[in-house]
């Protein structure tokens, strides 16, 4: 079994600067996936970047980065240089791969005022 | 088409009647869930089939819900006697079953049961 948790509901940071979005994790799996999922009001879920467990190295997608903290089980979601397109919902989710559906955390509301 | 896609895109429906949801996964993609995400919060595992085989549906509230995806590409989500506490959005998403195990999402239906 797995449990996510995300534990800001909402953010909001003024255009161009970074802000980061956390989350913890607790699997049981010895290998496992994890994922940042944007939403937006349309929405249509979106992948924002994904990273291995087994990979030390932090995935890094542009603009986004993550800080994967693999013994404290967190997992943190950087947006650099951020966007009014950046506002959605950023859901943070696991999955063990395979058959296994994705966990996802409840959600972070990020506002990217002008 | 590039993307899943889901149809209808909304769906009112009254207490008691039956529904059914549409999914067109990516061409090629063997893998195929579907997730409920009630308002506010993140999806909701429901079921996992690998091309034509449903290998999980753990995650089906009760035995009103019911999926099928005969020939191992559109699969149909069908509840039946809705109640109100099936109002939520349903999203199917696809993937391959190796790799890195990210799903891709479509645009999802809103049901709303009065």
């Amino acid at each position: 079994a797995q449990t996510v948790t995300q534990s800001q509901p909402e953010m909001s940071v003024q255009e161009a600067e970074t802000v980061t979005l956390s989350c913890t994790y607790d699997t049981s799996e010895n290998n496992y996936y994890l994922f940042w999922y944007k939403q937006p009001p349309s929405r249509q879920m979106i992948l924002v970047i994904r990273q291995e467990a087994y990979k030390q190295q932090n995935a890094t997608e542009n603009r986004f980065s993550v800080n994967f903290q693999k013994a404290a089980k967190s997992f943190s979601l950087k947006i650099s240089d951020s966007q009014l397109g950046d506002t959605a919902m950023y859901f943070c989710a696991s999955t063990g791969g395979g058959a296994d559906g994705l966990t996802f955390g409840k959600g972070t509301h990020l506002i990217i005022q002008p | 088409g590039a993307g899943v896609s889901q149809s209808p895109r909304y769906k009112v429906a009254k207490r008691g009647q039956d529904v059914a949801l549409r999914c067109d996964p990516i061409s090629g993609h063997v893998s195929l869930f579907w997730y409920q995400q009630a308002l506010g919060q993140g999806p909701e595992f429901l079921t996992y089939f690998q091309n034509e085989a449903q290998l999980d549906k753990s995650g089906l509230p009760s035995d009103r819900f019911f999926a099928e995806r005969p020939e191992g590409s559109v699969s149909t989500l069908k509840i039946q006697r809705t109640q109100q506490e099936d109002s939520a959005v349903y999203l199917c998403a696809s993937s391959f079953p190796t790799g890195g195990y990210e799903q891709y999402f479509g645009p999802g239906t809103r049901l709303t049961v009065t």
